[in-house]
């Protein structure tokens, strides 16, 4: 499989702050690491793709310039929350793909974000 | 576009058989996941089809029929840890981005 880490595992802050979540895959070289965002009961919606020395590839509706996402080694994928409300509070989810173990991809433990 | 349904809640007793089911509409198919996410937790993965059949892991079974764009999940000897969400999934494009259904919460009474 993979391993992959979270920090913080959870983070309270104020309205209009910014918050950096940090993905950490501990024994694989990510090219590729994915970011979702689940609100209570329902499903994972996939947030974006991280490519490693690229732009992230958003999906439709998620703003590009509110959720910054940064790539810059193998091993470490950034989601940062800018200006964060209310409404962005969520449990934020990475992944890694391997495509070698078919199309699985293995999740971090989550951050759950408060906002005030 | 992609969409996979499945029931929202299922309950069964400890000791006994579950069947998940998951029913897909998608344009291209590579194989259907599952995936089991405690309350507070990040999903985990249990298993991937990409050809028709069954595929037995342990306690967990999966099966896929692509004619019938249908799988499910099968968890036998039910305990109560096995109370959790369960999701089908399916990959949507080259660079594997994966599509997860709604989740069927998985309640297990003694």
């Amino acid at each position: 499989g993979a391993v992959v880490s979270q920090h913080p595992s959870r983070v309270i802050c104020k309205s209009g702050t910014s918050v950096k979540i940090e993905c950490r895959s501990l024994d694989f070289q990510a090219t590729t690491m994915f970011w979702y965002r689940q609100f209570p009961k329902k499903s994972l919606m996939l947030m974006a793709t991280s490519n490693e020395g690229s732009k992230a590839t958003y999906e439709q509706g998620v703003e590009k310039d509110k959720f910054l996402i940064n790539h810059a080694s193998l091993t470490l994928s950034t989601l940062t929350v800018t200006s964060a409300h209310p409404e962005d509070s969520s449990f934020y989810i990475c992944s890694v793909a391997r495509t070698d173990l078919g199309e699985t991809q293995y999740f971090g433990p989550g951050t759950r974000l408060l906002v005030l | 576009g992609q969409s996979l349904e499945q029931p929202s809640e299922v309950t069964a007793v400890e000791g006994a058989i579950v069947q998940i089911n998951c029913t897909y509409q998608t344009s291209g198919f590579y194989g259907l996941s599952w995936y089991q996410q405690h309350d507070g937790g990040a999903p985990t993965f249990l298993s991937y089809n990409a050809l028709d059949g069954l595929e037995e892991t342990g306690r967990f079974s999966s099966f896929l029929s692509r004619s019938d764009s249908y799988g499910y999940l099968l968890l036998q000897e039910l305990q109560m840890k096995d109370s959790a969400s369960y999701f089908c999934a399916v990959p949507y494009s080259s660079a594997s981005k994966i599509i997860f259904g709604s989740g069927t919460r998985l309640s297990i009474r003694p």
